[in-house]
């Protein structure tokens, strides 16, 4: 199982960008996706899900509204973009993979290396 | 929100001692609770999940216990390749809160 993750940077508040997470070792269309982010120096914050089939997103309140998640299963790939991004919202991003097969656990047995989002002027 | 609380934030011990942290949740998650390792510069990796289940290939000094609010993990001998930071997470209703983490070094 791989998942890696692309598309981090500098970026000023405000602003928008979109990560990638690609994904391979595991049959992609029967599990959740996650990302789960951690600022510099802090712990673990869950962020968003989408459901295995695509047809639910879940988010944390700390993003709803300005993140968006989407899955291509032809392409085995991941998406989030991230809208008006604001100064605490500077931490890598870890996609991770749901540990249960067909259904949302809520729990993450692989996670990707992550990327690095930094958001300032 | 459930909050998750870790004790101790920092702990130091030696090699083959036993090892345990502990991981408090504000309100009742039966035992939706899992445990990550995270070395410096790694993601994080799952050792335990339903507060007790062994994820495969860890190695077996590693044991989860506990339900309803209170929750440990365990080290039976400590090895030098234990040193990193663990946090225990719910996953209990919408709630998918992660401990502050608990800092483990070697003395």
């Amino acid at each position: 199982v791989q998942l890696v993750e692309s598309g981090g940077g500098v970026v000023q508040p405000g602003r928008s960008l979109r990560l990638s997470c690609a994904a391979s070792g595991f049959t992609f269309s029967n599990y959740g996706i996650h990302w789960v982010r951690q600022a510099p120096g802090k712990g673990l914050e869950w962020v968003a899900l989408i459901s295995y089939d695509g047809s639910h997103e879940y988010y944390a309140d700390s993003v709803k509204g300005r993140f968006t998640f989407s899955r291509d299963n032809s392409k085995n790939t991941l998406y989030l973009q991230m809208n008006s991004l604001r100064p605490e919202d500077t931490a890598v991003y870890y996609c991770a993979k749901d540990a249960e097969l067909g259904k949302s656990a809520y729990y993450f047995d692989y996670w990707g290396q992550g990327t690095l989002v930094t958001v300032s002027s | 929100d459930i909050q998750m609380t870790q004790s101790p934030s920092i702990l130091s011990a030696s090699v083959g001692d036993r090892v345990t942290i502990a991981c408090r949740a504000s309100q009742s998650i039966d035992r939706w609770l899992a445990w990550y390792q995270q070395k410096p510069g790694k993601a994080p990796k799952l050792l335990v999940y339903r507060a007790s289940y062994l994820q495969s290939g860890v190695p077996s000094r590693f044991s989860g216990s506990g339900s309803v609010t209170e929750f440990t993990l365990t080290i039976s001998s400590l090895q030098p390749d234990d040193v990193a930071t663990y946090y225990c997470q719910n996953y209990y209703g919408n709630s998918y809160t992660f401990g502050q983490g608990t800092k483990l070094d070697i003395k």
